[in-house]
């Protein structure tokens, strides 16, 4: 059964430093997304992606997140200068369509990240 | 803000019983509302997806329904399992409809022997 892979499973890394986590949707899915669960929190959400561009964010979807298509097959979030706070689940997801019309989510498995 | 009541406290049933989880919202009345599963450390598991012009939606052994008078969807489990035991996390989408998706703190159910 397809399903959205990601990478690394575990990262730890000091305050200020760059991450960037990696995708791999679903083959036939349009509609990206990254979501983030702090720990014994609300899955939330970040941001949405379609047709090579954003069509979505969320508050916390500041200057220091920014997502990407670099291929046919990737999807990466990135972080400049992570906080603390940054610790956390991260989740992406992909969907064949949007809304009401099949629009469920797959979910991967995660990334937790963890900033020292 | 759209705000998402779930049973904070964990449901703890008999196998076989039925589970009935609650989800509950404040505000605007979404499209379409849907239910995933999590488990610990786990990305959360697509469920069912109910419309607003639709009353029930079955899948198995899994019933939801879509109140939008009440603002209230029921999540249903009959004849539960061990194997049930997670968190379940209703989702409901916000205006735009681009599955910017809120999420409530989801109910924990534990199925007991």
């Amino acid at each position: 059964e397809p399903e959205v892979t990601q990478t690394p499973s575990h990262q730890v890394t000091q305050m200020g430093q760059e991450v960037i986590l990696r995708c791999v949707p679903i083959s036939n899915h349009l509609y990206f997304y990254w979501y983030r669960q702090i720990l014994g929190q609300k899955v939330e959400f970040l941001v949405s992606f379609y047709n090579n561009e954003i069509s979505e964010k969320s508050e916390i979807f500041d200057d220091q997140f920014s997502v990407e298509r670099p291929d046919g097959s990737n999807f990466t979030l990135k972080i400049r200068s992570t906080k603390l706070e940054d610790s956390a689940m991260y989740f992406c997801a992909s969907s064949e369509n949007r809304g009401a019309n099949t629009g469920e989510l797959f979910f991967g498995e995660g990334s937790r990240l963890t900033v020292l | 803000s759209q705000k998402i009541e779930q049973n904070s406290e964990a449901l703890n049933i008999q196998e076989g019983k039925t589970a009935t989880l609650t989800c509950n919202y404040t505000n605007y009345s979404p499209a379409y509302l849907q239910w995933y599963r999590q488990d610990p450390g786990r990305g959360p598991v697509f469920l069912l997806l109910i419309r607003e012009n639709e009353k029930e939606k079955r899948k198995e052994r899994l019933k939801v329904t879509f109140d939008t008078t009440l603002k209230q969807s029921l999540f249903h489990i009959t004849a539960s399992q061990p194997a049930d035991s997670a968190t379940y996390l209703c989702a409901l989408d916000s205006p735009g409809g681009y599955n910017k998706l809120i999420f409530g703190a989801g109910t924990r159910l534990a199925v007991h022997p």
